[in-house]
């Protein structure tokens, strides 16, 4: 399968700062991406979808003034959580769809907040 | 956002026995997803299904999708301490992935030797 890659794999930051986190489609062009996160013990939510050259798509109750998406290139999504205070941490997850229906998912970042 | 209604939550079960999970919505899906999560990981693609009615294997793992679109099952067959993690169901509206997934809310499987 394709392969995603996030970075960091983790990161530990003061509260009022921002964190930007990067996915990247490896080996193939990604026009969609999204972003998901997941709470302990719980399952993955969508934040919102990442279209290149255009702006994101941001799911009911998902704050777009904090959690800024950019899709600069077929290849790179980024998001930028601002402000973050602790309970923005948690496990954020990006995936790049496939051509005939599914996602790869990439390993995840895992964000706390202190 | 929406989830499906995945089952079990959890299963204990022995090394060498069949599993068996299932997910149900209330809405179609073009598309239904299999994910297997380890800890500290990210989602990993087991199965995915395109057709009403399609059974796809996947080595030792068989996964339908319902007639009516609305549920799908995976079976596991000969467990072993690998399989160990949580399966996610994922449903997908658009069949092309231009939406987002929607989401079960998993199954643990924990094997004990």
């Amino acid at each position: 399968g394709a392969v995603v890659s996030q970075h960091p794999s983790w990161v530990i930051c003061k509260s009022g700062t921002s964190v930007k986190i990067e996915c990247r489609s490896l080996d193939f062009q990604a026009t969609t991406m999204f972003w998901y996160r997941q709470f302990p013990k719980q399952s993955l939510m969508l934040m919102a979808t990442s279209n290149e050259g255009s702006k994101a798509t941001y799911e009911q109750g998902v704050e777009k003034d904090k959690f800024l998406i950019n899709h600069a290139s077929l290849t790179l999504s980024t998001l930028t959580v601002t402000s973050a205070h602790p309970e923005d941490s948690s496990f954020y997850i990006c995936s790049a769809k496939f051509d005939y229906g599914g996602q790869f998912f990439g390993p995840g970042t895992r964000l706390t907040v202190l | 956002g929406q989830q499906l209604n995945q089952s079990p939550q959890s299963m204990f079960i022995q090394e060498g026995e069949d599993v068996s999970m299932n997910c149900t919505s209330s809405s179609i899906f073009n598309t239904w997803l299999w994910y297997k999560q380890e800890p500290g990981e990210g989602p990993v693609l087991l199965i995915a299904l395109y057709k009403a009615g399609e059974l796809t294997s996947n080595g030792r793992l068989t996964a339908q999708f319902g007639i009516t679109r609305k549920d799908s099952f995976l079976n596991i067959s000969a467990s072993i301490p690998s399989d160990v993690g949580i399966y996610f169901c994922a449903g997908d509206y658009s069949g092309g992935g231009a939406d987002g997934l929607t989401f079960g809310k998993g199954t643990h499987l924990i094997i004990q030797p």
